[in-house]
């Protein structure tokens, strides 16, 4: 497509639900990357794939996040047993190249309000 | 400890004035910075890149300084507009660790107003 899509745009989670964030990169990007953006907040690093390889997940926050890129498009992150903290922005970018010299394209990325 | 560091003040100006913005950081070796916009709700938007072995860059309006030794960049919009209102983030990646890792600070509020 066109640009990164990020689906929900919103999710409300009770505490202790299971979600599942999806994100489609753009056709023929090598390189994927999850972000987590709190309010006034940059966004921070969670883990980064190569195709289906998932070559960094130094940050993810807790053994409760599991990313997945099985076919190396299409990408999901996954939140076990959401807490509050977990509440934030969780956005998606992809890029040609794994190096960024040409900037990443980010979604709209996903809010998500644990309640 | 590794720090990024903008303004966290929101930046005023009046239409057609130059904004400028600063970014420090400290304890990165980054062969790269880039500057990104980002509007309420949406995502960053990436807007210039600069090399480590580059002083300056332009792209219409806009101009990027990096100065390695003071480890700073800043972040120049000339003949400012209402619509550059926006959130301005800089990003490095951090060649420690290799390069796929994008570093963000803080981002600083611009606002321009008519």
């Amino acid at each position: 497509g066109a640009g990164v899509s990020q689906s929900p745009r919103y999710k409300v989670a009770k505490r202790g639900q299971d979600v599942a964030l999806r994100c489609d990169p753009i056709s023929g990007h090598v390189s994927l990357f999850w972000y987590q953006q709190a309010l006034g907040q940059g966004p921070e690093f969670l883990t980064y794939f190569q195709n289906e390889a998932q070559l960094d997940k130094s940050g993810l926050p807790s053994d409760r996040f599991f990313a997945e890129r099985p076919e190396g498009s299409v990408s999901t992150l996954k939140i076990q047993r959401t807490q509050q903290e977990d509440s934030a922005v969780y956005l998606c970018a992809s890029s040609l190249s794994g190096q960024g010299a040409r900037g990443y394209t980010f979604g709209s990325g996903t809010r998500l309000t644990v309640v | 400890s590794q720090k990024i560091e903008q303004n966290s003040e929101a930046l005023n100006i009046q239409e057609g004035k130059t904004a400028t913005l600063t970014c420090n950081y400290t304890n990165y070796s980054p062969a790269y910075l880039q500057w990104y916009r980002q509007d309420p709700g949406r995502g960053p938007v990436f807007l210039l890149l600069i090399r480590e072995n580059e002083k300056e860059k332009r792209k219409e309006r806009l101009k990027v300084t990096f100065d390695t030794t003071l480890k700073q960049s800043l972040f120049h919009i000339t003949a400012s507009q209402p619509a550059d209102s926006a959130t301005y983030l800089c990003a490095l990646d951090n060649a420690n660790t290799g390069f796929q890792k994008l570093v963000f600070g803080t981002g600083t509020r611009l606002l321009v107003s008519p």
